[in-house]
Formats: structure tokens, C-alpha cells, sequence
């Protein structure tokens, strides 16, 4: 299975502040993809990464408030700014066609503190 | 819509078999997913099926999948402590890739 990896693991930030999180992956995937997990809640997807151009975001969620960077096919960066207390949550990136398989494994997540 | 649900909670005997259901909307989904959480980590990939199968068995685990009623169910044989933790059912969108998740059920395992 793919080998990923995310940076920080966990992070306590303050209001108004923004913190990059970043997503390696050991190999080549075609598709890799951020989601958010609210404490206790399932896992909501904010955007797909897409190599060489802009992030497709899903209904709800923002570039200026997200802004996603994926400058080749084993990494990629979430950006959350301008934090509030309501962006604490666990932050997930997951990748698909890893050697060639049809699915999609998830990396450790990035615990965010917002205070 | 592509809404997934899943009951929130089993509690099981250790020894005993363990079976969470979930049903799925998007008929045009590819493939389904069952995902493992354990307290503090991310999700572990546990086992998938593609759409045009009907089981598929992966040591203690047991995956179900009635097309007709959009029903999936996941059987873990022998179940040991190890395996109490949050279960993630998702269906794959048809062309995108995209996960639907379920809201999660919670197993305990009791001695």
C-alpha cells in the first residue's frame, strides 16, 4: 500500500493565523485529495489536488480560505488561514492510483488546534 | 444525492462475529470501501469490493454487497480487542473518484 506521510502531525494555532500542512506520498498517484474531519464526525471532502493546476474545491469550501498547491505527483499542500476555533479538526489527504490500483488510501491526518 | 448511512454503535464479545451494514444511494457507484479508525490515528484501508461483485472474503473479513438494495455489510470473524474502533463505509463516485463517507460506527469489543 502507499506510504504517506503528513506534515505537522499535530499543531495548536491561534486565531487569524494560517498553517500549511503537507502531503507526501513514496510514489507517483494521478489523484490526491484533502478532506476534514470535524471532531466526532465523518470525513467531508474540501478538494481535489490537481498537478500543474487550481484545486477543484467542493461546495462550501474556498480557495482563499483553503488554498491547495500540488506542484508534482507525490506532493501536495493544504493551506488553512485566517483561522477560527471552528477550523479545529483532523486533516486528511489521501491519494488514488497508487501502481495502478483503483484505491484510495488515507494518509496519519494533521491535528489542528485552533484557540 | 450520494448520502451513506450506518448505524453508530455494536458491541460485541470478544470471539463472537461482528457485522456492520451500510447503505449507499449513488447506484453509479464503482467501488465501496470499508475503512478502519483507531483512537487517535487516520483510516486504515481495510478491504473494498467493485461494484460488479457480489462478496469478496479477505482472512476474518467478509464483505457483502446487494446491489439491488444498495446494501453493504462488513463481517469480521473471531473478533479480538484490537479490532474495537471506528468503522468508515464510503462509495466511490463513477468518474471522479470522489469518497462519500458514512458517519461511522463505533464497535466496542468486550471480554
Amino acid at each position: 500500500s502507499a506510504v504517506i506521510s503528513q506534515k505537522p502531525s499535530r499543531d495548536i494555532c491561534q486565531r487569524g493565523t494560517s498553517l500549511t500542512i503537507q502531503c507526501q506520498v513514496d510514489s507517483q498517484v494521478t489523484m490526491m485529495f484533502w478532506y476534514r474531519q470535524q471532531p466526532g464526525q465523518s470525513l467531508t471532502l474540501i478538494a481535489t489536488a490537481n498537478q500543474g493546476s487550481e484545486a477543484t474545491y467542493e461546495s462550501g469550501f474556498v480557495i482563499d480560505k483553503f488554498p491547495i498547491s500540488r506542484p508534482n505527483l507525490t506532493f501536495s499542500t493544504l493551506t488553512v488561514s485566517n483561522m477560527s476555533p471552528e477550523d479545529s479538526s483532523i486533516y486528511l489527504c489521501s491519494v488514488e492510483g497508487y501502481g495502478m490500483q483503483e484505491t484510495q488510501y488515507f494518509g496519519p491526518g494533521t491535528r489542528l488546534l485552533v484557540l | 444525492g450520494e448520502d451513506v448511512e450506518q448505524s453508530l454503535f455494536l458491541s460485541v464479545r470478544e470471539g463472537d462475529s461482528s457485522v456492520i451494514n451500510c447503505t449507499y444511494t449513488d447506484s453509479s457507484s464503482t467501488y465501496l470501501y470499508w475503512y478502519k479508525q483507531e483512537p487517535g490515528a487516520g483510516l486504515q484501508l481495510l478491504t473494498y469490493i467493485f461494484s460488479n461483485m457480489d462478496m469478496k472474503q479477505d482472512q476474518r473479513l467478509t464483505v457483502l454487497l446487494n446491489k439491488k438494495d444498495k446494501h453493504l455489510s462488513l463481517r469480521i470473524a473471531d473478533t479480538q480487542t484490537g479490532d474495537s474502533a471506528i468503522y468508515f463505509c464510503a462509495e466511490a463516485r463513477a468518474n471522479d473518484y470522489k469518497l462519500s463517507f458514512g458517519a461511522g460506527t463505533t464497535v466496542t469489543v468486550r471480554a
